[in-house]
């Protein structure tokens, strides 16, 4: 069955440390692959996107991720985390073939002052 | 831009009410999705529709139906809201099968 495992529900991080945020998903065909963000109210803003090509990806905010096939993964990584980082992180994959995106059960970050 | 709109952030129903959530896309997509999320078990999707007057049943869509009569709008109802329905609900819509979603800002509903 197609699924995505985001396994760190929380991650704590001091602002201006480095973050990565791990997504690791089992998919049959080629994946499209997604990271999203929310905060505290909202609704989900895309981050990254992977379609093909490149394996590394830079999104929006400063954030990269990338794909490893042989790994099953797409992690999430930003160099520097600022206070405004603060929020709930979404992977996703699909929906390649069907119309269902299956989203992880996310990663809530903090940053420390 | 694409812009994803739900027509109220927060709701307060009393059980047994018909609860309608509205949500409108402004970019000509194909399709739209609704999903619930809870703390803990991420976006759970109820229902999707492909087309006009289409959908299909999500992972968790008993208690709940669609309605798609324009393209741009797609709707839940709530027949009969239930405490175990209190939720943040979210809308979202794509352009086609192999494309991103956006969402909309979520609604958040209360059954009392």
């Amino acid at each position: 069955a197609q699924s995505v495992t985001q396994p760190d529900i929380h991650i704590t991080v001091s602002e201006g440390a480095s973050l990565e945020l791990r997504c690791n998903y089992s998919y049959g065909a080629t994946p499209y692959l997604f990271w999203y963000v929310q905060s505290p109210g909202q609704g989900l803003q895309l981050l990254l996107k992977y379609f093909s090509g490149d394996t590394l990806v830079q999104g929006i905010k400063g954030f990269e991720a990338e794909f490893k096939r042989s790994q099953s993964s797409f992690n999430l990584r930003k160099p520097s985390v600022h206070w405004s980082d603060a929020a709930e992180y979404f992977c996703a994959v699909g929906p390649s073939g069907t119309y269902k995106y299956i989203f992880g059960t996310g990663t809530r970050l903090k940053v420390l002052a | 831009d694409v812009k994803v709109t739900q027509s109220s952030r927060y709701l307060v129903k009393r059980t047994g009410e018909k609860v309608l959530l509205e949500c409108v896309q402004d970019m000509d997509h194909e399709n739209m999705f609704w999903y619930r999320q809870d703390p803990g078990l991420g976006l759970r999707l109820i229902y999707f529709s492909y087309d006009v007057k289409m959908k299909e049943k999500g992972d968790i869509p008993e208690g709940y139906s669609v309605s798609r009569e324009k393209k741009e709008r797609f709707s839940l109802i709530l027949e009969s809201a239930s405490t175990n329905q209190t939720s943040m609900y979210l809308c979202a819509s794509s352009q086609t099968v192999n494309t991103e979603a956006f969402f909309g800002q979520g609604t958040r509903l209360t059954v009392v």
